[in-house]
């Protein structure tokens, strides 16, 4: 089935550590995006790769990096400087930058820092 | 910078009602709105996409409509049921980065 894959579905993480987080997609899509849920918030942007080894940051980008070294993969890392990094991140995919297709989404990963 | 805003922002009714969900934006230069169900805990399901030049898309229980000019479109939900609680967001495409709404969050009760 075509779709995005994003894992784990819950992650915790020990203060000071990094973790990444996984977003993997078979539709042929260009376009990858990372946003941040909070309760009350909306979904706000983090970092969004318009094509392979190339990404921009979004409204929220410090504390987090990725890379796009493969069409289908966009992973995110949660760095220690993100001070409050507990929140539920999705991944989402078009096919293309172009103005006019539908984005998808993954089911989401939910970081707990513990 | 694009703003997108959602009204109201919880909704409780009775099951069999009609509902009407609002999403207001603040700058009229979108390619296209994209209306999403989110369960809790879950993704984003794509509902229902209307490109710039359309005025309204169906999908079964489900119409949107969009008017441009006035920044605002709505999703309408026919005959609700308690299947259809869930939150319900609007993303609005102006550049290449699609704005959301906070949301609307619509309980339907038995």
């Amino acid at each position: 089935d075509g779709g995005i894959t994003q894992s784990p579905k819950y992650l915790f993480r020990k203060e000071g550590q990094n973790v990444t987080l996984s977003c993997e997609q078979n539709l042929n899509h260009d376009a990858m995006y990372w946003y941040r849920q909070d309760p009350g918030q909306g979904l706000r942007l983090i970092y969004y790769s318009q094509i392979v080894n190339d990404f921009q940051k979004g409204d929220i980008a410090e504390g987090y990096s990725v890379s796009r070294e493969k069409k289908e993969s966009f992973p995110l890392t949660v760095t220690s400087a993100q001070k409050n990094p507990t929140a539920f991140y999705l991944c989402a995919s078009r096919s293309a930058s172009w103005q006019w297709t539908e984005a998808f989404f993954g089911q989401g990963t939910r970081l707990t820092v513990v | 910078k694009q703003e997108v805003t959602q009204i109201p922002a919880a909704l409780s009714v009775p099951e069999g009602e009609n509902l009407v969900l609002n999403c207001s934006f603040t700058d009229s230069a979108i390619y296209n709105l994209q209306w999403f169900r989110q369960d809790p805990g879950k993704g984003l399901t794509s509902l229902l996409l209307i490109q710039s030049s359309q005025r309204e898309q169906t999908s079964g229980r489900l119409n949107a409509s969009l008017d441009k000019s006035s920044g605002r479109s709505t999703l309408y939900i026919a005959a609700s049921q308690p299947g259809d609680s869930a939150t319900y967001l609007c993303a609005v495409k102006g550049s290449y980065i699609p704005t959301f709404g906070r949301g609307t969050s619509l309980i339907v009760h038995p």
